[in-house]
């Protein structure tokens, strides 16, 4: 079955204060890596999706890497406005339709 | 363009009525996908349908629960009897085709008293 484990449960940044978040994935031939963002009280909104190790999306101040059994959302220089649950999800290849989540990383940022 | 709509937002049932889901994917979507989030926990995959047909329900409970996607109309996630445990927040997916990415709807919040 596949397992994804997110790191930490919490984190906690001052306004600028860059950080990452873990991601750990065990999944019987990786087809892609999904990050969302989650508000509270809203349904996930998409952020990135990764193929393949050594690849890298950007987006604003943030930034997804990927690795063999890994990934990880850099967040750079943050501002409030990016405290929100984030959220890891694989999609394997003999299952390209299910999404199996992580419990998700809450950030507060603090100005 | 109108993203996935799920309604109602929120829904209060009694232990032992039924509840009913709606979820309307965004136009051109012909995939939908139901997960659900219990309190503290992470998202759970429940069912996966295409237009009239169910490929895969392997996350939904076999007793109580049951989806559609009808040719007209939206998709429906029916739960028959509530219990308690069924309270949780229900998220609808769609994407335009398999392994793209899947966008989410904002939730139906269901609170079984």
């Amino acid at each position: 079955e596949d397992q994804v484990t997110q790191s930490p449960e919490a984190l906690r940044l001052q306004e600028g204060e860059s950080s990452s978040l873990n991601c750990s994935y065990t999944v019987s031939g990786l087809r892609g890596l999904f990050w969302y963002r989650q508000d509270p009280g809203k349904g996930p909104e998409f952020l990135f999706t990764l193929y393949s190790a050594g690849e890298e999306k950007e987006k604003e101040r943030l930034k997804a890497t990927l690795t063999k059994k890994e990934s990880f959302l850099h967040i750079t220089a943050p501002k409030p406005e990016d405290s929100a649950t984030y959220l890891c999800a694989v999609q394997a290849r003999s299952n390209d339709y299910k999404l199996s989540f992580g419990a998700g990383t809450t950030v507060t940022v603090r100005a | 363009n109108a993203g996935v709509m799920q309604n109602p937002r929120h829904l209060v049932r009694r232990r032992g009525q039924e509840a009913r889901l709606r979820c309307s994917p965004m136009k051109g979507h012909s995939h939908v996908y139901w997960y659900r989030q219990l309190p503290e926990e992470g998202l759970k995959f429940m069912v996966y349908l295409q237009k009239e047909n169910i490929i895969d329900e392997s996350g939904m409970p076999k007793e109580r629960f049951s989806a559609e996607f009808p040719k007209e109309g939206p998709s429906i996630l029916r739960i028959q009897q509530v219990v308690r445990g069924d309270s949780a927040a229900y998220f609808c997916a769609s994407s335009p085709s398999l392994g793209n990415e899947q966008f989410f709807g904002p939730g139906t919040r269901l609170t079984v008293l």
